[in-house]
């Protein structure tokens, strides 16, 4: 069975900071992994996705995320936080296997003025 | 750009009654899927639906609820017997194909309170 867990529930950076939100997965098989970001009032909308293709991966809006095997990981960063990127974020993973997608419990990135 | 859209954005309901999320996946979208996320917690799978039927299931979803695409453009979700710990936001969720890399557009959610 696959699953996702992301540390921290909030995270606070200031606007200009580097934003890092941390995801670790638990895979049996190959996982294709993703970052969803949901705005206020908003539905999911994909920040960017792995496909095996390429462990460093760019998204929208200046995020990416690197795929680490050894370390089962798959943290979401960008380099300079805007006051835009408040919003929460979700990690999930799939494999080939399921058509389902399993869902981490969210970080809310806060951004200080 | 087209998007999933869902209706209402709330539903208020009592407890033991009867509720219809409504979603209007994107057009030329094949699978359809609906998850939810009960307040504080994460976003769970609860259904996809392909081909006039349903593909798999969690097991959140019991007895009470059943999916329906009525037209070529409507997939609804039925709740019978509500209960309290039916309050949660509801996502409804198309993708072109299936499985594996491809993208499921989410809508915005509807957010169902059971009193």
């Amino acid at each position: 069975a696959q699953s996702v867990t992301q540390l921290g529930s909030h995270v606070s950076v200031s606007e200009g900071a580097l934003v890092l939100l941390r995801c670790n997965y638990s895979s049996s098989v190959p996982p294709y992994l993703f970052w969803y970001v949901q705005y206020p009032n908003q539905g999911l909308q994909l920040l960017l996705k792995y496909t095996s293709a390429a462990t460093l991966v760019k998204g929208i809006n200046g995020f990416e995320a690197e795929f680490k095997k050894s370390e089962t990981s798959f943290h979401l960063t960008k380099p300079s936080a805007h006051m835009s990127d408040a919003a929460e974020y979700f990690c999930a993973v799939r494999t080939n296997r399921d058509d389902k997608i399993i869902f981490g419990k969210g970080t809310r990135l806060h951004i200080l003025p | 750009e087209p998007e999933v859209t869902q209706t209402p954005s709330h539903q208020v309901t009592q407890m033991g009654q009867e509720v219809i999320l409504r979603c209007v996946p994107i057009s030329n979208h094949l699978y359809f899927y609906w998850y939810r996320q009960i307040l504080g917690q994460k976003v769970e799978f609860l259904v996809s639906f392909y081909n006039n039927e349903i593909s798999e299931k969690s097991e959140i979803f019991d007895d009470r609820f059943s999916v329906e695409r009525p037209d070529g453009s409507n997939f609804t979700l039925k709740i019978r017997s509500t209960k309290l710990e039916d309050s949660a936001m509801y996502f409804c969720a198309s993708s072109p194909r299936a499985g594996g890399t491809d993208t499921q557009y989410f809508g915005p959610g509807t957010r169902l309170t059971v009193l």
